[in-house]
């Protein structure tokens, strides 16, 4: 089945305590992103990746790093996250970058 | 002005009635149109996918491009209390990436 999986789903952590998102796709996509929505905001793009090793940031992309050492994996990271991260993040892949996303079912992260 | 104007809802109507969801956009340069449905706690399915003008028929679903008047439409027939979800648009130029409006919550009651 083609998916995109992300990990955790929900996660409740304190002000600069380092943490990773996880995502993987099983269809092969060279284009991955990584987005956060918040209410009345809806999706904004953080970063994206065309292939493997290359990265970009996308309209949000402050507070935050990715990388893209294999074609299935893109982790997103949060160094020293802070409470204006609080947000659900979903991870997405696709075979380009203005072609339809496959979405993961999303991380809702909560930062005390 | 953003790229894409999305009403937010709540759209609440009852079962068997035909709903219409609507995007402007002011980006004439667009020329891929989504429409996603989004459930609680899930993420965002595609739905329809229509390049240029036209309509695009899918069971109980049509997608509608109007590329003159920047305005896209998802119609849904005879709603189903499971189609109660946020229905989100999107589109691109291909090249770019994709641009979504911030959804309509539809709830459609018995």
């Amino acid at each position: 089945e083609a998916q995109v999986t992300q990990n955790p789903r929900y996660l409740i952590t304190v002000t600069g305590k380092k943490l990773t998102v996880t995502c993987s796709q099983n269809m092969n996509h060279e284009y991955m992103s990584w987005y956060r929505q918040d209410p009345g905001l809806g999706l904004r793009q953080i970063y994206y990746s065309m292939n493997v090793e290359v990265t970009d940031k996308g309209d949000v992309p402050e507070g935050y790093k990715v990388s893209r050492k294999e074609k299935r994996n893109f982790p997103l990271i949060l160094e020293s996250p802070s409470p204006n991260q609080t947000s659900l993040y979903f991870c997405a892949s696709s075979v380009g970058r203005g072609q339809p996303q496959h979405f993961g079912d999303g991380t809702r992260l909560s930062i005390l | 002005q953003k790229e894409v104007e999305q009403d937010p809802g709540p759209l609440s109507v009852p079962e068997g009635a035909i709903v219409s969801l609507n995007c402007t956009y002011s980006n004439s340069a667009f020329q891929y149109f989504m429409w996603y449905r989004q459930y609680s706690r899930k993420g965002p399915e595609l739905l329809m996918y229509t390049y240029s003008s036209g309509n695009k028929e899918d069971g109980r679903f049509t997608a509608q491009v109007d590329k003159s008047s920047k305005y896209i439409s998802l119609f849904i027939r005879d709603s189903q209390p499971s189609d109660s979800a946020t229905y989100l648009c999107a589109m691109s130029n291909n090249t770019d990436k994709l641009i979504f409006g911030t959804g309509t919550r539809l709830q459609v009651f018995p």
